[in-house]
């Protein structure tokens, strides 16, 4: 069965400092690769989604950036967080082909920027 | 722009109550709607509907969608303080690249007061 882990599950981080949030896939090949951010009151908001292999599409503007260095491995970057970058950052995943596909989701990470 | 509105934002009921959540959409590329339970963490997947009026059934939860008024109900019925959490409501579409990407709704809270 297919498995999907993100970490760390929670951070606090100083404005300015770097970030990285990981996430890996396992019992799967080729899966889309998602990255979404749940701010308070708000809705799950894609942030990034991937196909392939460095293939890294980006939905919002931001100081975020994704990479996808391995085809089962999605990671979350910044290199200066700002304070509205707090909040729930979720891992997702889906197969690559389907008229319709369900999207599963990582543990989550809490991040919050002081 | 694609669009997900669910209503009501906020609900509270007794148990054993019944309860409809609803959710409608505008969105391009439709292929599918897709109903999630958030209670402390990731959002966990309940249903995935692509036809309409045909209902799908798990114990006490139902969902249908109608593709034609652009909109898809929750129904709970029996509730019970478990089932107290934020049910989100995903539209799939088909994005660049081959992708399939979820827009979420904001949610909707509901409370089960014993």
């Amino acid at each position: 069965s297919q498995t999907i882990h993100q970490w760390p599950a929670t951070l606090v981080q100083p404005v300015g400092s770097p970030l990285s949030l990981e996430c890996t896939v396992e019992g799967t090949s080729n899966p889309n690769l998602y990255w979404y951010r749940q701010a308070a009151g708000r809705g799950l908001q894609l942030l990034f989604y991937s196909v392939g292999i460095g293939q890294i599409s980006s939905e919002v503007p931001q100081n975020l950036s994704a990479s996808r260095p391995q085809d089962r491995q999605f990671i979350l970057s910044s290199k200066k967080l700002l304070l509205s970058d707090s909040g729930f950052y979720l891992c997702a995943w889906s197969h690559r082909r389907g008229p319709g596909n369900t999207i599963y989701f990582g543990e989550g990470s809490w991040l919050t920027v002081v | 722009e694609d669009k997900v509105v669910q209503s009501p934002l906020s609900l509270v009921v007794h148990e054993g109550d019944t309860v409809t959540l609803n959710c409608s959409y505008e969105v391009t590329n439709f292929r599918s709607l897709l109903w999630y339970k958030q209670e402390k963490k990731a959002p966990t997947f309940l249903f995935m509907l692509t036809s309409s009026g045909i209902e799908k059934k798990s114990g006490r939860l139902s969902s249908i969608l109608d593709k034609k008024e652009l909109s898809s109900i929750l129904n709970i019925t029996a509730t019970q303080t478990g089932d107290s959490a934020i049910y989100l409501c995903a539209v799939g579409v088909l994005g660049g690249a081959g992708s399939y990407q979820l827009t979420f709704g904001k949610g909707t809270k509901l409370s089960v007061i014993p």
